[in-house]
């Protein structure tokens, strides 16, 4: 399967706890975006790498949450203290821009419950 | 902020109808794109224009990037049972390097046998 991978697909934990979720981007796709989605609402941008520079970080991602891409393949997202307004489901997307031209593709997502 | 109005909301329709959905925005976008999303999963790519007037078909699918770049629609002919889900519409803004997506609050479609 070449597509875009997340682990774990679920995770279930308690407030004030420490989390850390990983992507794996299509192979040779430069691009690697986290969106965050909560219910009954499209994703929304977190954050975004071009290979392994952190290039954009939305206001939606509060100093408890950090990203990283270490040698510009997959990626991890972070969230420490956790709270119940975490609770979302975490999408990662991963794109080969060529040109004007650039196609996101998402993974199927990790779905987080904070008690 | 950027924001997209997409409608309708919800859409209950007999089996072999057809369906259209659309999306506005204020903002001009460089590239539309349309998602489909079943429960529990990600977004999966059903279409994606980069130019404005582009119309695009994938099978039953039907999109076309408005003209002013500030509008998309998505037409479906000949619905049928998987059809049903959430599709979403996205667009890029694509100034500068940033190619964040910006998404519709999604139009839930289902399908009656």
């Amino acid at each position: 399967d070449t597509g875009v991978s997340q682990d774990p697909r679920h995770k279930i934990t308690k407030r004030g706890q420490n989390v850390t979720f990983r992507c794996d981007p299509i192979s040779e796709h430069n691009r690697l975006y986290w969106y965050r989605q909560t219910l009954g609402q499209g994703p929304e941008f977190l954050t975004y790498f071009q290979n392994e520079a952190q290039l954009e970080k939305s206001r939606l991602l509060s100093d408890r949450f950090s990203a990283e891409r270490p040698k510009g393949s997959f990626s991890t997202l972070e969230i420490q203290r956790t709270e119940q307004g975490d609770s979302a489901m975490y999408l990662c997307a991963s794109s080969l821009r060529q040109g004007r031209e650039e196609t996101q593709y998402f993974g199927p997502g990790t779905r987080l419950l904070v008690l | 902020g950027q924001q997209l109005n997409q409608s309708p909301q919800s859409m209950f329709i007999q089996e072999g109808e057809d369906v259209s959905m659309n999306c506005t925005s204020s903002s001009i976008f460089n590239t539309w794109l349309w998602y489909k999303q079943d429960p529990g999963e990600g977004p999966v790519l059903l279409i994606a224009l980069y130019k404005a007037g582009e119309l695009t078909s994938n099978g039953r699918l039907t999109a076309q990037f408005g003209i002013t770049r500030k509008d998309s629609f998505l037409n479906i002919s000949a619905s049928i049972p998987s059809d049903v889900g959430i599709y979403f519409c996205a667009g890029q803004l694509g100034s500068g390097n940033t190619g964040k997506l910006i998404f519709g609050q999604g139009t839930t479609l289902q399908v009656k046998p």
